[in-house]
C-alpha cells in the first residue's frame, strides 16, 4: 500500500508568481486535508476536500485555492506569493470525514518564496 | 476558539530516562486530542488519539498519554526514551463539527543524549 506522496519536494519562487503543489492520497482515501507548517511552529489547517468538494476552510485568503480529482488525489494553488507563504505544505489523507478517521499526513513540499 | 499550548518549546533528556510532553487545551467541552511526531524530512505520524472512555491513552513506540478534563491538559508520557525518539512532538485538537481539522500547539523539540 502506497502512503501518501507530494510533489514536488522543494521549490523556489519569487513573489507575485503562482505555484501549484501536488498531493497523491493513500489508496482508498477519500478525504484530503492541507495544512501550513512556518517555521518553528505548527501545522496550520488550509482546507479540506471531500469527494471532489471542499469541504471546510481555514484562516487563508482566497489566493490559497484546491482541487480534489476523481481518483482523490489534489491540488494546492497560491496566487501572488508572498514572502510570508514561505513555509512547508503538509497534506494528509483519511478514510473518510471526522477525526475518527486516522489522518496521515504526506512529507510535505517546501515552499520558499523570495 | 479552541487553542493549543505547548509550553516547553525544547526538552533534552538522557537516553532511558523518562519524559513527560505538556500539552493544555482551550475549548468548552472534551476535543478529539492527537499527539503526532515529525521527524527531520518527514512528515507527521500519528503516536495516540483520545476521543473519549479511559483517559489513559496508549500510543505507538511506547508513549501514552492522559487526558485531565480538570486540568484541560493531555500530557505525552514515555517511561524510559530512546535515542531515536529526537524529534519534533506536537499536540493537535479537533472540536465541535470539525473534528478532524486540527489545530496544532507550537511543538516540543525533544533532545536525547546518550
Amino acid at each position: 500500500e502506497t502512503g501518501v506522496t507530494q510533489s514536488p519536494t522543494h521549490l523556489i519562487k519569487t513573489r507575485g508568481q503562482q505555484v501549484t503543489l501536488r498531493c497523491s492520497s493513500q489508496s482508498g482515501h477519500n478525504t484530503v486535508s492541507w495544512y501550513q507548517q512556518a517555521l518553528g511552529q505548527g501545522p496550520q489547517f488550509i482546507f479540506q476536500y471531500y469527494r471532489e468538494e471542499e469541504n471546510g476552510r481555514g484562516n487563508f485568503p482566497p489566493r490559497f485555492s484546491g482541487l480534489q480529482f476523481p481518483n482523490y488525489s489534489s491540488e494546492l494553488n497560491v496566487n501572488a506569493l508572498e514572502l510570508d507563504d514561505s513555509a512547508l505544505y503538509l497534506c494528509a489523507s483519511s478514510l473518510g470525514q471526522g477525526g475518527i478517521n486516522e489522518q496521515f499526513f504526506g512529507p510535505g513540499t517546501r515552499l520558499t518564496v523570495l | 476558539a479552541q487553542s493549543v499550548t505547548q509550553p516547553d518549546i525544547h526538552i533534552t533528556v538522557s537516553e532511558g530516562a523518562s519524559l513527560e510532553l505538556r500539552c493544555n487545551y482551550s475549548y468548552g467541552a472534551t476535543p478529539y486530542l492527537f499527539w503526532y511526531v515529525q521527524s527531520p524530512g518527514q512528515g507527521l505520524q500519528l503516536l495516540l488519539k483520545y476521543f473519549s472512555g479511559d483517559t489513559l491513552v496508549q500510543g505507538i513506540k511506547g508513549f501514552e498519554a492522559e487526558f485531565k478534563r480538570s486540568q484541560s491538559s493531555f500530557n505525552l508520557r514515555k517511561p524510559s526514551v530512546h535515542w531515536s525518539d529526537a524529534a519534533e512532538y506536537f499536540c493537535a485538537v479537533g472540536a465541535g463539527r470539525d473534528t478532524d481539522k486540527l489545530i496544532f500547539g507550537t511543538g516540543t523539540r525533544l533532545q536525547v543524549f546518550p
